[in-house]
This record gives structure tokens, sequence and C-alpha cells, in this order.
């Protein structure tokens, strides 16, 4: 079973409006959990994590994420979109033994 | 920049081809990784190693082998590989179970 699932391959959105861009993950151990961004041409640049503490995490460029227990989600989200925020976007988990797992991707496409 | 270079950043190679890909940090990470980002899917994790020790192959073909020879430096060797192995090959590092730090990646095309 995937770790981490990513269930949108495509999230559009409005500039200024907010984003949400979705991630679940399955229940096995302490998750640590992370958010990467890619825009073309390049790699993978880390925004946030969550170890543990607050739930709710802030990240670079106005982004953060609520890691929920009861949902086991790790949603991302920034309160007021740019279209420099279009990129492709990953969620990412490790786990004590060391495994890394990367979902599939979503795209963000924000709109002027 | 985050501190992990990666050369070539494009390869163009025959399948008869033996080739290199090199990976390089200098962040005092003790973990390296070697990615394929391809179309098809999206992101595959191909090997780990940590402090220069393989923890894991993902059922990998043996045509791609990765050494490590200490754990600033990480190579992808290249043999007799097929058309369907072109794609964006990424190196990442890390410290323990934190956030992985990727080079640009290295774009191979095997024709």
């Amino acid at each position: 079973a995937q770790s981490v699932a990513q269930p949108e391959d495509q999230v559009n959105v409005a500039e200024g409006n907010p984003l949400t861009v979705k991630c679940t993950y399955s229940v096995s151990g302490n998750p640590y959990l992370f958010w990467y961004v890619q825009y073309p041409n390049r790699g993978l640049q880390f925004l946030l994590k969550y170890i543990t503490g607050d739930n709710l995490v802030k990240g670079s460029y106005g982004f953060e994420a609520e890691f929920n227990k009861s949902q086991t989600s790790f949603h991302l989200k920034k309160p007021s979109a740019l279209v420099s925020d279009s990129a492709l976007y990953f969620c990412a988990r490790s786990t004590n033994a060391g495994k890394s797992t990367f979902g599939d991707g979503t795209t963000l496409t924000v709109k002027p | 920049e985050t501190g992990v270079t990666q050369t070539p950043r494009h390869l163009v190679m025959g399948m008869t081809n033996k080739k290199s890909l090199k990976c390089e940090q200098h962040l005092g990470h003790n973990a390296m990784y070697w990615y394929k980002q391809s179309a098809k899917k999206p992101l595959e994790l191909m090997f780990v190693y940590n402090f220069k020790e393989q923890t894991e192959n993902n059922s990998v073909p043996s045509r791609f082998s990765p050494e490590c020879p200490n754990s600033s430096h990480l190579f992808l060797h290249l043999h007799t590989l097929q058309p369907e192995d072109s794609a964006l090959y990424l190196c990442a590092s890390s410290l323990e179970l934190n956030e992985q730090f990727f080079g640009p990646g290295t774009r191979l095309t095997v024709l």
C-alpha cells in the first residue's frame, strides 16, 4: 500500500484565492511528513515538515500545512496564491526505519 | 542552490555506452539518495546510502550501479541502458530522517 497519497493530479486556482494541495498518509509508526516543490527543470526544494509538536506547520514562501492525525492528512495550504506558485508539489514521508516515500505529485496552476 | 551538485546536467548516450553520473554534497549529511523522475512515474527512489552503506535498492536493474566512496560523494554508473531509461536523475542528501536537499538533476537521453 502506498505510504503517501496525493489524490489530485492537478489543482487550478485563481491568483489571490486560497489554495489547498491534499496529502494523506498511511498509519504506521510516527510519521515524519514533508512538502517539496519542483519548478520546471529544477530539483525539488524543501518547503516544510512535521516531525512533532504543533499541528500547524509554517514553511517557505507563505505556505503552511496542518497535520491531522484523525484524518491522516497533511494538506498544504496558502491563504493567497501567486502565479509564481505554479509548480509541481510533492508530499513525502519518512519512517523510523529510514525509508522515504514520495507521493505522485500535484501540479498546481495559478491563473492571473 | 541547495548545496547538492550534480554533473553532468545533460547526457546523451547510446545503448552500448558506459557513463557515470556524479553527485556531491558538503552539507555534513549522512544519507544520500538516487531518484529517477520520468513522465510515467513522477519520482522513483532507486538507491539509499547511509554512512556509505547501501540501505536500500528498490529493485533497480543491474545496468544501474551505484557507488558511494564517502559520505559526500555518490555515483551512478550506467551501462547498456535502454531508451526507457531516459529520464531526469535526481540526487539528494539528508541528515538522518530530516528533509532532503536535492541537486538540479541530470537529464539523461538514451538513444
